[in-house]
């Protein structure tokens, strides 16, 4: 039972184009949402994070859109660029308790 | 450098042997991590610490264990390996704060064979 689902395992965009990053949840009770990004051969990093009583949050480059009735939340990187290539991850957690991880989404930045 | 030091960065182990990863971390955290990274499956909590001395099992915790017996080092010890233990091994802490983000160590290798 996948509480947090990111469906598509690959995505591919041209460089200068915008990336967008889909997870839907299925606990109502998440009141904090995260998106790390990983690199190969390293630990994942954190990117950005949304608290349930937003529905924006925007750091540069990077925002993220909470759809609390569609229990959905995406990330758009505005504009691509190559370093972004990476696995993105999207995690929840409820009172800051354990975070519920996704099965990840690997993006490919095409020049 | 502050953050989390594993080790070691890769292994290859004999199975039947018995195998200790080791995570320290010195930004006092309390709350610590281990995860396995499968393709295709993400991140799969093995085993955690919400402070010193306690400990708590994960989603996958059968094969390994854990202890906590300072705030630094959380270390995970396979007392028998098998091969469906090969993974990429993540440790991490989080200061518990809300909404707070965990911090990862760069991760351990492991292959049993």
């Amino acid at each position: 039972d996948q509480q947090v689902k990111q469906n598509s395992p690959s995505l591919s965009v041209q460089e200068g184009r915008i990336s967008i990053l889909n997870c839907d949840y299925t606990n109502s009770m998440f009141d904090y949402f995260l998106w790390y990004k990983k690199y190969p051969a390293e630990g994942p990093t954190f990117l950005i994070s949304i608290s349930s009583i937003k529905d924006k949050n925007e750091d540069g480059r990077f925002t993220v859109f909470l759809n609390k009735s569609a229990k959905h939340l995406s990330l758009h990187i505005v504009p691509s660029q190559p370093g972004d290539s990476a696995v993105y991850f999207c995690a929840a957690s409820v009172s800051n308790y354990q975070l519920i991880w996704g099965a990840g989404t690997k993006l490919i930045i095409k020049p | 450098i502050a953050g989390i030091t594993q080790a070691p960065t890769s292994q290859i182990l004999a199975a039947g042997r018995r195998m200790t990863l080791r995570c320290t971390q010195d930004m006092r955290h309390n709350a610590m991590y281990w995860y396995r990274q499968d393709l295709g499956l993400g991140l799969r909590l093995i085993h955690y610490s919400n402070t010193a001395g306690t400990t708590g099992k994960g989603e996958v915790p059968d094969g390994y264990s854990v202890s906590r017996a300072n705030t630094d080092d959380f270390p995970l010890t396979l007392a028998s390996a098998v091969p469906s233990q090969t993974s990429v091994y993540f440790c991490a802490s989080s200061d518990s704060k809300a909404g707070g983000g965990y911090t990862f160590g760069s991760g351990t290798r492991l292959t049993v064979v």
